[in-house]
């Protein structure tokens, strides 16, 4: 069985460019969440996508959008890339929306410079 | 505002002690609760999740209580080892925030000493 994977590992952007991260759900898993944690701060929640469906938004601003494939992979995509945006990108995915258990993805490391 | 605090934000103990790291939410309408590792710069490993209905829920050396009516929960570590040093996270799933949102404490930063 294959867990949550990530890509890129790390990423260095500048102020006002746009970014893709890329998160595969574990093997018979149809949700992924995304999170944001800024450093020395627990993760908070961006959105949900269930079945290629915006499943759930968190506090975040319309420059972060996501994208979820029929294979149920998913992409974070922000744009206007601002300083605070910097922090560790979780992926978490789950077999269904409600409420089962999440795992986590190792994280894409943004910063932005 | 529905939070998450976990309380101390860093705890040194020396090998071999049993500790209990400590997690408070702001409403008992949950309808879960989750411990996770995290390691230094890297993603979540989940530890244990309580459902709202249970009382605590064991693995091995670990054991977690739930008392909704407190609004607490403690994550027990037995006999903790040097391998245990990580950050620990407590997150709560709220009935009226959507089963899909996970709002997480702070964290403790946990370091055990040889």
């Amino acid at each position: 069985e294959t867990g949550v994977t990530q890509s890129p590992t790390h990423l260095i952007k500048t102020r006002g460019q746009q970014v893709t991260l890329r998160c595969s759900s574990q093997s018979g898993h149809n949700t992924v969440s995304w999170y944001q944690q800024a450093l020395g701060q627990g993760p908070q929640f961006i959105f949900q996508y269930y079945r290629e469906e915006e499943n759930g938004r968190g506090n975040f601003p319309p420059r972060f959008s996501g994208l979820q494939f029929p294979n149920y992979s998913s992409e974070l995509n922000v744009n206007a890339l601002e300083l605070d945006d910097s922090a560790l990108y979780l992926c978490a995915s789950s077999p269904e929306p409600s409420t089962y258990e999440q795992y986590f993805g190792p994280g894409t490391r943004l910063t932005v410079t | 505002k529905q939070e998450v605090t976990q309380i101390p934000a860093a705890l040194s103990v020396p090998e071999g002690e049993n500790l209990v790291l400590n997690c408070s939410f702001t409403d008992s309408a949950i309808y879960n609760l989750q411990w996770f590792r995290q390691d230094p710069g890297k993603g979540l490993t989940s530890l244990l999740l309580i459902q709202s209905s249970q009382r605590e829920q064991t693995s091995g050396r670990l054991n977690a209580s739930l008392d909704k009516s407190s609004g607490r929960s403690t994550l027990y570590i037995a006999a903790s080892q040097p391998g245990d040093s990580a950050t620990y996270l407590c997150a709560v799933r709220y009935r009226n925030q959507g089963a899909q949102k996970l709002v997480f404490g702070q964290g403790t930063r946990l370091t055990i000493n040889p």
